[in-house]
C-alpha cells in the first residue's frame, strides 16, 4: 500500500519568512496530492491540492510542487503570518484506493 | 452552509458501554470516511463508504462498526469500547470515490474511555 512520510515533524519560522514542508510517497500510481491545515480544536481543512498531470500550483501565498520522478511533493508558504501556525497534513491518493495521510507537521510562526 | 456535523463533540465513558458517534453531511457526497487522530500517528482511516450500503475497512477497523443506510449519515459504533480507543475522531465526506477528491472534515469528536 501507499506510504506517505512528512519531514520535518515540527518547523518554526520567523514571521515574514517562507516555510517549506516536504512529503514523500511510495506508490507511483498515486495521482492526487492534497494538503490540509488543522487549527486547534478544528478538523483538517483543504488548503491546496495538485494532480499528477501538473507540476506546480499556486494560490496567493501558498504553492505546491510535485516531482513525480522523485515521488515527493512540497508545500510552500511565503510571507508567513502568525495565523499560519497550525498542523499541516499531506496525503496521497488515486482512484479505487484510499487516501493515505502523512503524520502531520506542526508549523509555528514566531511574531 | 455546506458542512459535516459530528455528535457528540466530547464524550467520557467507561469500558464496555456501547456508544455511537453520529456523522451527517448536507452536500450529497457519495464518499464518507472515519479517521482517528493520535499524537505522533497522524490520521488513520477506520472505515469508509463509497455509497449507500457500501462500506469497507480502512487501516484500523478493529473494535469499530459502521453503517450507511442513508447517503447523508455514516455513524461510527463502538460495541464494547476499550481504553485504547481513546482518541480524537473525524468524519469526512467527498464527491466520487474520495481518494482523489477534496475531503470535507467535521470538527471532531474527542472520546475518552475509562
Amino acid at each position: 500500500g501507499e506510504n506517505v512520510e512528512q519531514h520535518p515533524s515540527t518547523l518554526s519560522v520567523q514571521e515574514g519568512d517562507s516555510a517549506v514542508i516536504k512529503c514523500t510517497y511510495s506508490d507511483s500510481a498515486s495521482n492526487y496530492f492534497p494538503w490540509y491545515k488543522q487549527e486547534l480544536g478544528k478538523g483538517p481543512q483543504l488548503i491546496i491540492d495538485i494532480r499528477s498531470n501538473v507540476g506546480e500550483k499556486k494560490d496567493q501565498r501558498i504553492a505546491v510542487t510535485l516531482n513525480k520522478t522523485a515521488k515527493h511533493f512540497s508545500l510552500h508558504i511565503t510571507e508567513t503570518q502568525p495565523e499560519d501556525s497550525a498542523v499541516y497534513f499531506c496525503a496521497a491518493g488515486r482512484a479505487n484506493s484510499k487516501l493515505t495521510f502523512g503524520k502531520g507537521i506542526t508549523l509555528s510562526v514566531r511574531p | 452552509e455546506a458542512q459535516v456535523t459530528q455528535n457528540p463533540r466530547y464524550l467520557i465513558t467507561v469500558t464496555g458501554k456501547k456508544l455511537t458517534v453520529t456523522c451527517s453531511q448536507n452536500m450529497n457526497h457519495e464518499y464518507m470516511s472515519w479517521y482517528r487522530q493520535d499524537p505522533g500517528l497522524g490520521l488513520r482511516q477506520i472505515y469508509y463508504s463509497m455509497n449507500v450500503e457500501v462500506t469497507d475497512k480502512g487501516d484500523v477497523p478493529e473494535g469499530y462498526k459502521v453503517s450507511r443506510k442513508e447517503k447523508r449519515n455514516f455513524p461510527l459504533i463502538l460495541e464494547s469500547p476499550s481504553p485504547n480507543q481513546t482518541s480524537l475522531y473525524f468524519c469526512a465526506s467527498s464527491f466520487g470515490q474520495g481518494s482523489n477528491q477534496p475531503q470535507h472534515f467535521g470538527d471532531g469528536t474527542r472520546l475518552s474511555i475509562l
